[in-house]
């Protein structure tokens, strides 16, 4: 069965803190990895990685997928209280069901002041 | 605001309604997907369509649960005799069906159903 596993599923840290957030994933006929950013609402877009070894970067957050080992992290530096949420890791495949995306539980992070 | 929308954005009822809920996705977008989300769980996929045909539904979508998207634009998803474990959040998305955002699933609010 096809899954994502993120790690840690919760993190307290305080502003100016540097956090990564780990997806570990088995599926079949993987074709991208998504980041999402959920608040109190629906999930917001972060970003899709397709290649190995490549940083995808926007502002203070960065992301890299690594196909060997089957897993992707999420940085983000000089951590503010507005980056507290749960961070969604998802995967869409190829093939017969790649109509959505799987889901990971989620980590959430809580960013103090 | 061309972002996806959904309606109601809250809804109660009680044990053995019917309910219905509507999606409008962004419209250059043909591609429709509707998910279900309980607390501190990722989103769980339900069922997708490709402009009006709905090509793909999961085993979570038992009898109760039917989808349409009649025109290719907007969905509605309605649940019969709702059951109390029926209470999650529906969340819908939207996304091109080619090109470099073909996985670039875009989330409306959601729709949250307490079933009493």
């Amino acid at each position: 069965e096809d899954k994502v596993v993120q790690s840690p599923l919760s993190l307290v840290v305080h502003e100016g803190d540097t956090v990564t957030l780990n997806c570990s994933y088995e599926v079949t006929n993987f074709r991208s990895l998504l980041w999402y950013k959920q608040e109190k609402k629906a999930p917001t877009f972060l970003f899709m990685l397709t290649s190995s070894g490549i940083e995808k970067k926007s502002g203070r957050l960065s992301s890299i997928l690594d196909k060997k080992e089957l897993f992707s992290i999420l940085n983000i530096t000089a951590t503010q209280t507005g980056d507290s949420a749960v961070y969604l890791c998802a995967v869409a495949l190829y093939g017969g069901s790649q109509g959505n995306l799987i889901f990971g539980k989620g980590t959430k992070l809580s960013v103090k002041p | 605001d061309t972002g996806v929308s959904q309606d109601p954005r809250h809804k109660i009822t009680k044990r053995g309604q019917n309910v219905t809920f509507r999606c409008d996705p962004i419209s250059e977008h043909n591609r429709l997907y509707w998910y279900r989300q309980t607390l501190g769980q990722g989103p769980e996929f339900l069922t997708y369509f490709q402009n009006e045909a709905q090509l793909e539904k999961s085993r979570l979508l038992s009898d109760r649960f039917s989808a349409e998207r009649p025109k290719g634009s907007f969905s509605t998803l309605e649940i019969q005799r709702t059951e109390q474990g029926d209470s999650a959040m529906y969340l819908c998305a939207s996304s091109p069906s080619a090109g470099s955002s073909y996985n670039e699933q875009f989330f409306g609010p959601g729709t949250r159903l307490t079933v009493l």
